[in-house]
């Protein structure tokens, strides 16, 4: 089975500040999303991670705050801009391959913002 | 959008029991995954179902698309199994996915 990998595992950082974590497949996958879990709640749908052209955001989730970029099929960044401690968060990668209907996820990383 | 409901939000138990967790969706849905969060936060794929029924050990899933529900089932629980489970589903194929609240499970040795 493909190893979906994500960067950094854990940060603690100041607010004002931003961090990009990025989110690498060892092999092309068709699509790539990125979630948020605030402490002790479900997952929610930041962005549809699209190769070559602009990230496709949910309601609640901009591009200024969250910009997206997926430069090819294997790897995908997520940068969470001017932070606050609202933000501290697991923030996770998932990914579909076009033969599959079903989502894997990677690690995720866990923010902590001061 | 699409609203998922899952529950009992928290499931207490002693080793050895069974389980059956429910997950209802509001509308159609071409993908409906059950997930386990261990407690060091990995997201485990327990089953792909959005209908009819599989089984993968000492666990089970059922979705029945026609009335919007899916059950996951564990049998003879262990402490292992310790965690949250989540329910997550979506209408379209190139969709992210709508999450559950999710059921907090607890097994007691």
């Amino acid at each position: 089975s493909a190893v979906i990998s994500q960067k950094p595992s854990r940060d603690i950082c100041q607010r004002g500040t931003s961090l990009t974590i990025q989110c690498q497949v060892d092999s092309q996958v068709t699509m790539m999303f990125w979630y948020r879990q605030q402490p002790g709640q479900s997952l929610t749908l930041i962005a549809t991670a699209n190769q070559g052209s602009e990230a496709t955001y949910e309601s609640g989730f901009v591009i200024d705050k969250f910009p997206i970029s997926r430069p090819n099929l294997t790897f995908s960044t997520l940068t969470v801009s001017n932070m606050s401690p609202e933000d501290s968060s697991i923030y996770l990668c998932s990914v579909e391959w076009a033969v599959y209907n079903e989502q894997f996820f990677g690690p995720g990383t866990r923010l902590t913002v001061l | 959008g699409i609203q998922v409901e899952q529950s009992p939000p928290d499931l207490i138990l002693q080793e050895g029991a069974n389980s059956t967790l429910r997950c209802n969706f509001s509308d159609s849905v071409n993908n409906l995954q059950w997930f386990h969060q261990n407690p060091w936060g990995q997201l485990i794929n327990l089953f792909y179902i959005p209908s009819g029924t599989k089984q993968n050990g000492r666990l089970s899933a059922t979705t029945v698309a026609t009335e919007r529900y899916s059950l996951l089932y564990i049998s003879s629980s262990q402490t292992t199994d310790s965690g949250v489970y989540f329910c997550a589903v979506s209408g379209g194929g190139a969709d992210g996915l709508t999450f559950g609240k999710g059921t907090h499970l607890i097994i007691q040795p």
